[in-house]
């Protein structure tokens, strides 16, 4: 039973989109939201994170996008560049805990 | 020192046999935790060790699976009797303490023929 819903499963996007990526979660106790990013080969590394005291984090051209009412949230990659183009995991915790992810979105970015 | 590393990076085993997969952790990163992530799968917890303790062990699949950790530091995760739907990759994380960023190995690529 996944407790964090994540779509879609894959995307291709032209250089310089956006790729939009979103996930829903059930346990109201989750109080962390991390996204990570996946290249082929490697493990996942943190990309950016959220708490639900705020409904929107920047880092660069990454954005998270957080709704505490609809229990979603979701990620934009603006300008997106060919380097990218990986996996991207949503995940949910408590207390930063044991983290529960998303089943993973395959983003392309097309040159 | 440098990241979190896992070994063998590959492991290639025979229905019915015992595996042994191991990580190091960030030095000085007293909590540790094993996932599993199948073909199209997100990530799935398997077991979590903070210090020596594994106080949540909620996510081993079957009792086939098991894992320690001495010294505070090097876990290893053991798979005995091994079965076709245990290929995966075996990844292992590290933090230094509650809030921390978990850092990720790159995990074992495990196949049981």
């Amino acid at each position: 039973q996944q407790q964090v819903k994540q779509s879609p499963q894959s995307l291709i996007v032209q250089k310089g989109g956006i790729s939009i990526i979103n996930c829903a979660y059930e346990n109201t106790a989750f109080d962390y939201f991390p996204w990570y990013q996946q290249f082929p080969g490697k493990g996942p590394a943190l990309l950016i994170a959220i708490r639900p005291d705020v409904s929107e984090k920047k880092e660069g051209r990454f954005t998270i996008s957080f709704n505490k009412s609809a229990k979603q949230f979701s990620l934009h990659i603006m300008d997106s560049q060919p380097g990218d183009s990986a996996t991207y995991f949503c995940a949910a915790s408590i207390n930063d805990y044991k983290l529960s992810f998303g089943a993973g979105t395959t983003v392309t970015v097309r040159a | 020192g440098a990241g979190v590393s896992q070994s063998p990076s590959n492991k290639v085993t025979e229905k019915g046999k015992d595996v042994e997969l191991r990580c190091d952790p960030i030095s000085g990163h007293t909590a540790l935790y094993w996932y599993r992530q199948s073909l199209g799968q997100g990530l799935e917890f398997l077991i979590y060790f903070q210090g020596n303790s594994a106080p949540d062990k909620s996510g081993l699949p079957s009792d086939r699976f098991s894992a320690e950790r001495t010294g505070g530091s090097v876990s290893t995760l053991t798979i005995q009797r091994t079965q076709q739907e245990d290929s995966a990759v075996y990844l292992c994380a590290s933090r230094r303490g509650l809030g921390e960023t978990q850092y990720f190995g790159p995990g074992t690529r495990l196949l049981v023929l």
